[in-house]
Order: C-alpha cells, then structure tokens, then sequence
C-alpha cells in the first residue's frame, strides 16, 4: 500500500513564525500535491510539484511555498504564519500515469493552529 | 471556471440504501474520483469512472453520466461505519497533476 506520511498531526504556531510541514511518500510517485481544508470549501490546491525541483502554483498559492529536493519528500513552507492560515493541511501524491486510474494518495493531514 | 456541487449533508438508515450526488462544469475532463473521509482522517479512495455508465465495488457503485456531467454514488446495506464524508473530484487534465474537488457530502448513518 501507498504510504504517506506528513511529520506532524497537530501544530500550534504564532502569527509571524515561519512554518514547515513535512510529507513523505514511499512509492516512487512522480505527482505530489499540497492542499489546506476548509469546512464547507472543500480542499483547496496550495501546490503541487510533477518531478524533483518542480513546483507549480495552485488555486491559492500566495502567503506559501515549497521545496522538492528529493523525490520522495515535499515540503510546504509558511514564511509568515497568519492566522487565516488556520487550516488542515493535507499532502497528497498520485502515479503520473495518463489516462488511466491514478487517485491521489493522502497523508493523515496536519491540523494548524496559528494564533 | 470549475465548479463540483454536491449536497452539504445527508442522513440515512442503517441497512438502507442512499445515493450521493455530484454534478460537475469544469474546463477538462479525465476520471471523476469518490473519496470517503472519517472525521479527522485523511481521504481514501473509494471509485473511478471514466467512461460512462456503473461501477460496481462490493456495497459501493458509482455512475457517470458525462453529457449530463453528473455522477453518484450508491451505498447499499448501509452500516454505522459508512458516516463519513464523502468526496467527489474531478480529474482536468492528462497526467494526473490537476483535481477539483466538490465540497464534500456528510453522511450521517443512524440506527
């Protein structure tokens, strides 16, 4: 099975910290995807990255950043923690397999509280 | 633009049957995908259709309907451990880099 692992269930951090959430995937995945969840917004793409030092932005990218140096591992960054940046944060890595089933694969998620 | 809706919450019976909704307008279209969520975890990946028609997996079926872009998803025999949420995304593009997700439907099991 496709193992995800984001480093932290539950953060709290004070506004104007800078924050980083880990994820790991141990499948060999070419996709890896950031998203934060919202009640009654659904998730909501931050980042996502196709291959090993690319990135590109998602429906709401700005106040983030990210890092993918290795495969197997993205990193989001919060340069400067706000508290609308309250969130779940969910990491997520697919197969790049065109036009076939390739679901995505979530971590457990990071609950963020910025206060 | 995108745009997935799907009913906000629903309530059913333990051994019945309920049937989720999702209509989709989205600028591509490649796999529409159900997520099941329970409260505080991550989601899972229930079903994927493609072509049109039913799905079938054990207790869980889904439709698609791409001229109407319309899907669902039927729980039979419904149990206490199906009150989850459940998540229908819509895959835009060739390589598996681009998902819109709906907001998610509650499902509440009662006995």
């Amino acid at each position: 099975d496709v193992k995800v692992t984001q480093s932290s269930r539950y953060l709290v951090k004070r506004t104007g910290e800078k924050v980083f959430l880990e994820c790991v995937q141990d499948m060999d995945h070419e996709n890896m995807f950031w998203y934060r969840q919202d009640p009654g917004l659904g998730l909501r793409l931050i980042y996502f990255s196709y291959d090993v030092k690319m990135k590109e932005k998602g429906d709401i990218p700005e106040g983030y950043s990210v890092s993918r140096e290795k495969k197997e591992r993205f990193s989001l960054i919060l340069e400067s923690a706000s508290t609308n940046q309250t969130s779940m944060y969910l990491c997520a890595s697919s197969r790049d397999y065109p036009g076939a089933n390739s679901p995505l694969h979530f971590g457990n998620g990071t609950r963020l509280t910025v206060t | 633009g995108q745009n997935i809706d799907q009913p906000t919450e629903m309530t059913a019976t333990e051994g019945a049957i309920v049937q989720i909704n999702c209509t989709y307008q989205t600028s591509g279209f490649n796999g529409l995908f159900w997520y099941q969520q329970h409260a505080g975890e991550a989601p899972t990946f229930l079903s994927y259709n493609v072509l049109d028609g039913l799905e079938e997996k054990g207790r869980f079926s889904s439709f698609l309907s791409r001229s109407k872009g319309y899907s669902y998803l039927l729980l039979k025999e419904l149990q206490m451990k199906d009150s989850a949420s459940y998540l229908c995304a819509v895959r835009v593009d060739n390589y598996g880099q681009n998902f819109v997700f709906g907001p998610g439907t509650r499902l509440s099991v009662l006995p």
